[in-house]
């Protein structure tokens, strides 16, 4: 059963801990990202990696870090920095056909972080 | 950057009527265009998209327009049901290397009534 996992679905943290949450996909797809939800707004892209051990910042980056060390994986620490970390994030993946030039992003079914 | 509009914010509708939610678009290298239904606590799924070569698509009851030259995109749902009561959004993607970019709409709640 091929597909995206995300876990925790839910996650409570303490001002000032980092915490990193866990992106898994099976679709055997490159490239891979990372979202960030707020309450009435559209999806803002955080990080997104192209392929294993390369990935680059988007446009909310700050007070966040990645890995890409195998295909399937992508997890995203929420560091201390991060100055309103209570949020819903999702992961994403696409694959990467040569010659085509539209990938359909795939998402997982989130996990919803909230700072005490 | 690109910056993606979206209307309405909310949108209620009769079973059985049509539903219409407009976007538009900045950046004139945006190329694909997908539409997400989100459902309360869960990812977006997509329910449709279209290229910049084509004009409209459609598929049973839901159909996307595009008007490359006003930068603007349409979804329309005909013969509304309950279960279209959701979240939806519209995304503008350009590519980003091998990966590619999705600028999101800020949402249109849809609320079908009985």
């Amino acid at each position: 059963d091929g597909g995206i996992t995300q876990s925790p679905k839910y996650l409570f943290r303490k001002e000032g801990q980092n915490v990193t949450l866990s992106c898994e996909q099976n679709l055997n797809h490159d490239a891979m990202y990372w979202y960030r939800q707020d309450p009435g707004q559209g999806l803002r892209l955080i990080y997104y990696s192209q392929i294993v051990n390369d990935f680059q910042k988007g446009d909310i980056a700050e007070g966040y870090s990645v890995s890409r060390e195998k295909k399937e994986s992508f997890p995203l620490t929420v560091t201390s920095a991060q100055k309103n970390p209570t949020a819903f994030y999702l992961c994403a993946s696409s694959s990467h056909q040569a010659g085509i030039s539209y990938n359909e992003q795939f998402f997982g079914p989130g996990t919803r972080l909230t700072v005490l | 950057g690109e910056n993606v509009e979206q209307h309405p914010s909310t949108l209620s509708v009769q079973e059985g009527d049509s539903a219409v939610i407009k976007c538009t678009y900045s950046d004139s290298a945006s190329n694909y265009f997908p539409w997400y239904k989100q459902e309360l606590g869960k990812g977006p799924q997509l329910i449709i998209d279209i290229r910049s070569n084509v004009g409209e698509k459609k598929d049973q009851r839901i159909a996307v327009t595009l008007n490359k030259t006003a930068k603007h995109f349409s979804l329309h749902i005909t013969e509304t049901q309950p279960e279209d009561s959701a979240v939806y959004f519209c995304a503008a993607t350009r590519k980003l290397g091998t990966a590619s970019k999705l600028t999101f709409g800020t949402g249109t709640r849809l609320q079908v009534t009985l």
